[in-house]
């Protein structure tokens, strides 16, 4: 079993929709969360790390609920430019556990 | 979060041939840093993590004599692929770790990628 699991997409969205990315983990000893984006053939960088309490930056609000082992991220109000893969990770005892990427493509 | 760069961006090779990738911390003196590997519509596979002044820990099935990595100072890391053949051909990428040992908060910041063509 995986240990992050994500779907794989693509969401084809309308600039200006909002929409929102699921993530499960498998391992409850699981202990900090993060979303990053991942552009075609560009390394990952940084969305925004996952809090217990919630978090929201700009357009974005990550979600995470440990009693289900789940994380989200909204992303309001999309942009073209929005259009990337995202990648839901997992930290375990030091180690970074990646989900296999949500793609999202945002359209005119 | 931290600046890390890669060298070289990409590389051919033949097969047979070894190939040696640098990973540098510019901002940051890294105790601590990862080797990932990412085929084609595939997410980021762990290989192995790189602990200065000491030996890499390597993931499953990832053979450590066919991946040399050495972390000799706090900035710099090599991974080197060693006899690459064609199915090591991929996107290598490393990262860094910040935050403190122990406790939950760390992030990672990756370098731009080293994409490996092996003929």
């Amino acid at each position: 079993r995986k240990e992050v699991e994500q779907d794989p997409g693509p969401f084809n969205v309308p600039e200006g929709a909002t929409v929102a990315f699921n993530c499960t983990y498998s391992n409850s000893a699981s202990q900090s969360f993060f979303w990053y984006r991942q552009d075609c053939r560009k390394e990952p960088k940084l969305l925004m790390s996952v809090y217990s309490s919630g978090n929201e930056d700009g357009r974005f609000t990550a979600q995470l609920n440990r009693a289900s082992q789940y994380i989200s991220l909204l992303i309001r109000d999309s942009k073209l430019s929005d259009s990337a893969t995202y990648l839901c990770v997992v930290n375990i005892l030091n180690k970074f556990y990646f989900g296999s990427g949500t793609k999202l493509n945002v359209k005119p | 979060g931290a600046v890390v760069s890669q060298h070289p961006s990409w590389v051919i090779c033949k097969s047979g041939t070894s190939v040696k990738i640098e990973c540098r911390s510019l901002d940051f003196q890294a105790t601590t840093m990862f080797w990932y590997r990412q085929f084609p519509k595939q997410s980021l596979m762990l290989m192995a993590t790189s602990n200065e002044g000491s030996k890499a820990t390597y993931e499953q099935g990832v053979e450590k004599d066919k991946f040399l990595i050495n972390h000799a100072s706090l900035t710099l890391s090599t991974l080197t692929v060693t006899s690459a053949h064609p199915e090591d051909s991929s996107f290598y990428i490393c990262s860094v770790k910040t935050g403190t040992s122990g406790t939950s908060y760390n992030e990672q910041f990756f370098g731009p990628g080293t994409r490996l063509t092996v003929l």
